[in-house]
């Protein structure tokens, strides 16, 4: 089936450890991005990238990092660094070049513990 | 930035009655689109509209990007439509990069 997908679904983390959450497509599309959602809010964009070896901050990058090696996978990661990651984490990709539509996934629930 | 704001915040309905949400934004643009958020948080796409009109079923929207407006307009609704109705819009002049913009939501509840 092609789509986004998003693990794991449900992450605990103690204070003051790295953690990736996994992305990945198989829709063939340029572009994905990874989103922050906290309870009652709407979505806030972390990082995105347009093309394979680039990314770009979005409006709240500050304690994330991403990579992009692979068309088709875009990991993130909650440093340390990142004062309140307790989140609902939603990943989405779109193709760009015909449309700038968006496609998401599951999502990923992260709670430090 | 552009600001996009959802109304009502909140909205209760009895099966079968009908229901207008709206989204307005403060800029131009490039996209617009419409999400239903499920009880999962999984966000369902229902409308890629940033002008124009569209039926899908029960389910249509239309944007006047003009006037800088959105409307989602629900038919005979069904207790499964319950859940977040999220626009989210992609500011116009940012060259295509599909970055959203995303309302606060509106909570929908239908009660059988």
């Amino acid at each position: 089936d092609g789509g986004i997908t998003q693990s794991p679904k449900y992450l605990f983390r103690k204070e003051g450890q790295n953690v990736t959450l996994s992305c990945e497509q198989n829709l063939n599309h340029d572009a994905m991005y990874w989103y922050r959602q906290d309870p009652g809010q709407g979505l806030r964009l972390i990082y995105y990238s347009q093309i394979v070896n680039d990314f770009q901050k979005g409006d709240i990058a500050e304690g994330y990092s991403v990579s992009r090696e692979k068309k088709e996978s875009f990991p993130l990661t909650v440093t340390s660094a990142q004062k309140n990651p307790t989140a609902f984490y939603l990943c989405a990709s779109s193709i760009l070049s015909t449309s700038t539509e968006a496609f998401f996934g599951q999502g990923t629930r992260l709670t430090v513990v | 930035g552009i600001q996009v704001e959802q109304s009502p915040p909140d909205l209760i309905l009895q099966e079968g009655a009908n229901s207008t949400l709206r989204c307005n934004f403060s800029d131009s643009v490039n996209n617009l689109q419409w999400f239903h958020q499920n009880p999962w948080g999984q966000l369902i796409n229902l409308f890629y509209i940033p002008s124009g009109t569209k039926q899908n079923g029960r389910l249509s929207a239309t944007t006047v990007a003009t006037e800088r407006y959105s409307l989602l307009y629900i038919s005979s609704s069904q207790t499964t439509d319950s859940g977040v109705y999220f626009c989210a819009v992609e500011r116009g002049g940012s060259g295509n990069t599909g970055k959203l913009i995303f309302g606060q939501g509106t909570t929908l509840q239908v009660k059988p």
